[in-house]
């Protein structure tokens, strides 16, 4: 059955500083990533996904995240953080086959700013 | 377009009462999909629609949760009846269809935060 580990419960950056928010899954198949991103109160909202082809994929918000297949991990990066980036962040595996399709989620980041 | 629309927004009840959540999806959109969000578990999905026919429902906990999607732009989880430990965040998602080999975005509703005393 394929999962998803974030192993970062809580990150707390400074603005401006990098981020790396790391992402391991396990999955037999040729994996379908996401970043979803939950502001609190809100619903998820999607940074940025992965398919195929290009390993490194941009989204939305400036971030960033690479696949690495040899690793099993989709880490999601920003150069420099914004104080609006605090929110919990969450991984997901999608996969498809025998027409079903679903998304399993990690347990998420939750990423705090030190203005 | 407006996105997914979820209702009520907060749902507070008391143990043993029905609970009825409900879900518009984005016009157009094939897939439905219902999730629950707790601390202790992060989020589950709790089940799928395509086509208005439901597809998997096996991350429904209880006999006591149901979901109907009468037409495409309409669905609705309900509890029946309810217990403290259901108390959660519930999502509605919905996507497009996917083509093999590829897959579409979920997009997500605000949510329904369900309080049971």
């Amino acid at each position: 059955a394929q999962s998803v580990t974030q192993p970062d419960i809580h990150i707390t950056v400074s603005e401006g500083a990098s981020l790396e928010l790391r992402c391991n899954y396990s999955y037999g198949a040729t994996p379908y990533l996401f970043w979803y991103v939950q502001s609190p109160g809100q619903g998820l909202q999607l940074l940025l996904k992965y398919f195929s082809g290009d390993t490194l994929v941009q989204g939305i918000k400036g971030f960033e995240a690479e696949f690495k297949r040899s690793q099993s991990s989709f880490n999601l990066r920003k150069p420099s953080v914004h104080w609006s980036d605090a929110a919990e962040y969450f991984c997901a595996v999608g996969y498809s086959g025998a027409g079903s399709y679903q998304l399993t989620f990690g347990k998420g980041t939750k990423l705090s700013v030190i203005p | 377009d407006a996105g997914v629309i979820q209702s009520p927004r907060h749902e507070v009840t008391e143990m043993g009462q029905e609970v009825t959540l409900r879900c518009k999806p984005i016009s157009g959109h094939d897939y439905l999909f219902w999730y629950r969000q707790t601390m202790m578990r992060g989020l589950e999905l709790l089940i799928y629609f395509n086509n208005n026919v439901p597809i998997d429902d096996s991350g429904m906990p209880e006999d006591r949760f149901s979901a109907k999607m009468p037409n495409a732009s309409f669905s609705t989880l309900k509890i029946q009846p309810s217990e403290p430990r259901d108390s959660a965040v519930y999502f509605c998602a919905s996507s497009l269809e996917f083509v093999r080999d590829t897959t579409d975005t979920q997009y997500f509703g605000p949510g329904t935060r369900l309080t049971v005393l």
